[in-house]
């Protein structure tokens, strides 16, 4: 099955600064990589999503980017703000059948903490 | 409009005694997914229902099973709980069946 890794496990920057996580995943059939924001005591919120016939996607300060060669892609958060502190997840999923459709497989989280 | 709801939001339960968490969603989505999340371990699925009348196993169905009432609610049942079940719990729901887009707030349990 599925199996993605994801990087760093914490990540702690200044406000302003840029963030980046990292996420590689194992099989190459898997076609659509989501990315959730979890806050304290909430439940996941997702958050942008890119399907694996785009490199690159952006919306205001976030951006995900893809590479189908390497099986890796990542999260960009620019200007960040002490608002974007959350444990971030990515998730990787294929849709090549029947019995795939919704078993999202995901990382095991990033803490990101923006220090005002 | 109120997403994804999850009741309870909290449960304590005794080892083998029996339980349901209910989930509705007011979205009109097709799909709807239980998970749960354990510490360092990302969010892990149970079951989801790709459609109202189907259901499916997901990495880590047993000791669990699923009913999707009707469109809007989908329960997750432990018939004999165990430590091991202790965890948050997850519903969530999307109109893509690829993966969830809209989660609940989640049910803490805790099983002595």
């Amino acid at each position: 099955g599925e199996n993605v890794e994801q990087h760093p496990s914490t990540l702690s920057v200044q406000e302003g600064d840029s963030a980046v996580i990292k996420c590689t995943y194992s099989d190459s059939a898997s076609n659509y990589f989501p990315w959730y924001k979890q806050e304290l005591g909430k439940g996941p919120q997702l958050i942008i999503d890119i399907r694996s016939n785009v490199g690159e996607k952006k919306d205001q300060r976030i951006a995900v980017t893809l590479n189908k060669t390497a099986k890796h892609f990542s999260l960009h958060i620019t200007e960040t703000q002490p608002e974007d502190s959350a444990v971030y997840f990515c998730a990787a999923s294929t849709n090549a059948g029947g019995t795939s459709y919704g078993k999202l497989t995901f990382g095991q989280g990033t803490i990101l903490t923006v220090h005002p | 409009n109120a997403g994804v709801t999850q009741t309870p939001k909290f449960q304590v339960l005794k080892t083998g005694q029996s339980m349901t968490l209910q989930c509705a969603q007011d979205m009109n989505h097709n799909s709807m997914y239980w998970y749960r999340q354990d510490p360092g371990m990302g969010l892990r699925l149970i079951y989801y229902s790709a459609s109202e009348g189907t259901t499916d196993k997901g990495e880590v169905p047993n000791g669990y099973n699923v009913s999707r009432l009707n469109k809007r609610e989908f329960s997750l049942r432990l018939e004999s709980a165990a430590p091991s079940q202790t965890s948050v719990y997850f519903c969530a729901s999307s109109e893509d069946p690829r993966g969830a887009k809209f989660f609940g707030p989640g049910t803490r349990l805790t099983v002595l």
